[in-house]
């Protein structure tokens, strides 16, 4: 079993649409976790960091279930400028693992 | 945006050769970190530096060197290419250990004939 498993989907969306991605992870002891976002050839920067109590920036709202050992990530009202692809990323050990990615494509 | 560049930006080199890829930071960041990105892959662990001299191999590190003799400058070095070292190589920053968020270089594409 992987370390970090994602729907590398693609998914497709209008925009304004609604969109959620969902990362398991294995290793219950992962204490950090990221999204993180990468265009197409372009390096992967950070979207945001997960908290235990959940956080939102703008759009974008992200969550932890310790419990079930997933993260996901909503993105309301999504804009053509939110085709990417988003990494999620944990902790496990004393380095980041990265997971292969969540592709999403909205259009017009 | 970080204050990362990666040089050279594309190569293509044959096998056997050396191949050395750079990655400085103007961020003054202790913690160095190269990567590789291949298709299926998460981004994977090559090497990383935890301050000048110090370095440690990740879960990809056969087949490669690093070094780091400053702290803007973190070197991977590839003594003999092989087909299969042929990917994106990204290098990334961070201020404290890697609980905390990386910053990316640009990435640097490497083909091996």
């Amino acid at each position: 079993r992987k370390e970090v498993e994602q729907d590398p989907g693609p998914f497709n969306v209008p925009e304004g649409a609604t969109v959620a991605f969902n990362c398991t992870y294995s290793n219950s002891a992962s204490q950090s976790f990221f999204w993180y976002r990468q265009d197409c050839r372009k390096e992967p920067k950070l979207l945001m960091s997960v908290y235990s109590s959940g956080n939102e920036d703008g759009r974008f709202t992200a969550q932890l279930n310790r419990a079930s050992q997933y993260i996901s990530l909503l993105i309301r009202d999504s804009k053509l400028s939110d085709s990417a692809t988003y990494l999620c990323v944990v902790n496990p050990t004393d380095k980041l693992i990265f997971g292969t990615g969540t592709r999403l494509q909205v259009f017009p | 945006d970080a204050g990362i560049t990666q040089s050279p930006r594309h190569k293509v080199t044959e096998t056997g050769t050396p191949v050395t890829l750079r990655c400085h930071q103007t961020e003054n960041h202790r913690y160095m970190y190269w990567y590789r990105q291949d298709p299926g892959h998460g981004l994977r662990l090559i090497h990383y530096s935890y301050g000048v001299k110090d370095t440690d191999k990740g879960e990809v590190s056969d087949g490669y060197s690093v070094s780091r003799s400053k702290t803007e400058d973190f070197l991977l070095t590839l003594e003999s290419a092989t087909s299969s070292q042929t990917s994106v190589y990204f290098c990334a920053i961070a201020s404290s250990g890697s609980s905390y968020e990386q910053y990316f270089g640009p990435g640097t594409r490497l083909t091996v004939t």
